[in-house]
């Protein structure tokens, strides 16, 4: 499969608890972007990096929350102290045109 | 108010039928306008691009209406494979390289 992988695709945790999630882009893509979607709701933008230079940050992205891609290549996402109000799906896409994004199959997390 | 907004659903539709979805944005500066499908549990994937002059892609026609800020999708001679959830999406000049997504609308067809 030469799409967006993310690991892991479920992601249970407590309160309190740090989870870092992994999405490898599609070879060659060297722009990379994580979304949150409730249910119900539309993907809400979290972040981008062009390579391993992070470019655009939204509000929504707490200072609990980090992205990192060190080498341009794939990227992880940081949640600490999770609350309960951070479950949700994150979505990780890719693309070398921000007007064609390519998403991962998302990591669901779930905060109990 | 959201910045892209669309009518949640759900739309039941009977095979054979045609339907029409609407999206409105508020950003004047947005300059880029697409459809994404989403199925239930997986990711959002491009259904088509909106160009100003409309366009067709099958059974599937978008339009654009700048004047109005409005989006549309018409899509006809539906088949039970096309219930899912439809995202108006628009990118904007003055907000980066960020997609914004509408809430959905959900379509589900019926034999």
């Amino acid at each position: 499969d030469t799409g967006v992988s993310q690991d892991p695709r479920h992601k249970i945790t407590k309160r309190g608890q740090n989870v870092t999630f992994r999405c490898d882009p599609i070879s060659e893509h060297n722009r990379l972007y994580w979304y949150r979607q409730t249910l119900g709701q539309g993907p809400e933008f979290l972040t981008y990096f062009q390579n391993e230079a992070q470019l655009e940050k939204s509000r929504l992205l707490s200072d609990r929350f980090s992205a990192e891609r060190p080498k341009g290549s794939f990227s992880t996402l940081e949640i600490q102290r999770t609350e309960q109000g951070d479950s949700a799906m994150y979505l990780c896409a890719s693309s070398t045109n921000p007007n064609i994004q390519y998403f991962g199959a998302g990591t669901r997390l779930s905060v109990l | 108010r959201k910045e892209v907004e669309q009518d949640p659903g759900p739309f039941n539709v009977p095979e054979g039928a045609t339907v029409a979805f609407n999206c409105t944005y508020s950003n004047s500066a947005s300059q880029s306008f697409f459809w994404y499908r989403q199925d239930c549990r997986k990711e959002p994937k491009l259904l088509m691009s909106v160009y100003s002059s409309g366009n067709e892609d099958g059974r599937f026609t978008a339009q654009l209406n700048r004047a109005s800020q409005y989006i549309s999708l018409l899509i006809r001679d539906s088949k039970l494979s096309d219930s899912a959830t439809y995202l108006c999406v628009v990118r904007s000049y003055n907000a980066g390289n960020m997609l914004t997504f509408g809430g959905g609308t959900r379509l589900m067809v019926k034999p």
